[in-house]
């Protein structure tokens, strides 16, 4: 089955400064990415998603990147701010309709004022 | 729109008891719901998926007879924790597609168990 490796399991930036994380996946039949904000204790939120057949979207100042070859995928913001502190969560749907998401192990990012 | 309601959103029971969490789509009908489970600081784990109208399917490793998932309708599917002991103690998060599977995954407010 698909297995979703993320890095790094923290992250800490100066706020003003670019944040990437990173994910790869094993399932070469994967087509869809999202990644999901989560804050403590409550539910995870998507923040933005890729499909295979591109390669890179923005949405104001949260990217993601696809690089299918390779099997990873990056999720990058920049100008960070205090409250992007959360934990980030990468996830990839593989084959088959079964529409599951199976997701990465998480990276907390502290964004420093 | 595309809203998940969990409920109850915490709970504590005594090792032994059972426990029922719904999970339910309020504007729209969801075919397929998955139910997942957060330890502390940890990834979301597929616990099973839940298809209207018949048996669900379960993960590796997870057992079948202790966590029951039923889904009635197109809009609600529940888990049952059976004989619940402390180490079922756990954020368990439900969540549900709008359309089709290649859809976002929405997200219930997840429940909080606690088994004393």
């Amino acid at each position: 089955g698909e297995n979703v490796e993320q890095h790094p399991s923290t992250l800490s930036v100066q706020e003003g400064d670019s944040a990437v994380i990173k994910c790869t996946y094993s399932d070469s039949a994967s087509n869809y990415f999202p990644w999901y904000k989560q804050e403590l204790g409550k539910r995870p939120q998507l923040i933005i998603d890729i499909r295979s057949n591109v390669g890179e979207k923005k949405d104001q100042r949260i990217a993601v990147t696809l690089n299918k070859t390779a099997k990873h995928f990056s999720l990058h913001i920049t100008e960070t701010q205090p409250e992007d502190s959360a934990v980030y969560f990468c996830a990839a749907r593989g084959s088959g309709n079964t529409g599951k998401l199976i997701f990465g192990q998480g990276t907390t990012l502290q964004v420093k004022p | 729109g595309a809203v998940v309601s969990q409920h109850p959103s915490r709970v504590i029971c005594k090792s032994g008891t059972s426990v029922k969490i719904e999970c339910r789509s309020l504007d729209f009908q969801a075919t397929t719901m998955f139910w997942y489970r957060q330890f502390p600081k940890q990834s979301l784990m597929l616990m099973a998926t839940s298809n209207e109208g018949s048996k669900a399917t379960y993960e590796q490793g997870v057992e079948k007879d202790k966590f029951l998932i039923n889904h009635a309708s197109l809009t609600l599917s529940t888990l049952t924790v059976t004989s619940a002991h402390p180490e079922d103690s756990s954020f368990y998060i439900c969540s549900a597609t709008q359309g089709s599977y290649n859809s976002p995954l929405h997200f219930g407010n997840g429940t909080r168990l606690t088994v004393t």
